[in-house]
């Protein structure tokens, strides 16, 4: 069955704090993605990447960085967090194959800046 | 621009009906792929079922089934026999190919289904 492990799953951070969400993937997916959830916006677009070294921008990129550093590893940094990024973030994974990008999700982290 | 929308906010219905949620999208893809994820209670996201834009036949999937309708660039849902367990978000997605081997998938808001005894 995927596999794909979020940390942490909750994190309080103050106004401009350094704050890194942590993905993994134990699937062997090339995709992986990046979604921040809000009500009244749905899921949302932050970065993607389709394999170690690569990174993809999103549609909703402002204030994120992203690195994947292997296959199985995929980061969300927020380098001066704002409260306005107090939301729910969902990290995915998929393979590149005919299930043309099936998503596979982790539980969530839930991020609150204060 | 690309994108996908659902306007069902919320929808109510009575268990063992039949409901139909509505989809449409805007794409320069000659190629692509249509989603349905359910997200539960708990916050857990789960793929239910995915239509080829080359296929025509509509995807089926145990009591979900789809409405493709290519010429109207709409992609409905519908769940039969509805269960109090089916509550839950349902999302519309599509992938599109930005650049080579760059697949982006993009959702729409959701719609929020109350299955009620």
């Amino acid at each position: 069955e995927a596999a794909v492990t979020q940390s942490p799953r909750n994190k309080v951070t103050v106004t401009g704090g350094n704050v890194t969400l942590s993905c993994r993937q134990t699937n062997s997916h090339n995709y992986m993605y990046w979604y921040r959830q809000d009500t009244g916006h749905g899921l949302r677009l932050i970065h993607y990447s389709y394999g170690a070294g690569n990174l993809q921008i999103g549609d909703v990129p402002d204030g994120y960085k992203a690195t994947r550093t292997t296959q199985e590893d995929f980061f969300l940094l927020l380098e001066l967090a704002s409260p306005s990024q107090t939301s729910l973030y969902f990290c995915a994974s998929s393979p590149r194959d005919n299930s043309g990008n099936t998503l596979y999700f982790g539980e969530g982290s839930r991020l609150i800046v204060v | 621009a690309q994108k996908v929308t659902q306007t069902q906010t919320s929808i109510s219905v009575m268990e063992k009906t039949t409901v139909t949620m509505d989809c449409v999208y805007e794409t320069r893809d000659s190629s692509y792929f249509l989603f349905w994820y359910k997200q539960t209670a708990s916050g857990e996201i789960v793929f239910l079922i995915r239509q080829d834009s080359y296929k025509k036949e509509n995807a089926t999937e145990g009591h979900y089934s789809l409405n493709f309708q290519k010429p109207k660039s709409s992609i409905g849902l519908i769940i039969t026999a509805t269960q109090i367990e089916d509550s839950a978000v349902y999302f519309c997605a599509m992938r599109e190919i930005y650049d080579t081997n760059a697949y982006k998938v993009i959702f729409g808001k959701g719609t929020h289904l109350h299955v009620l005894p």
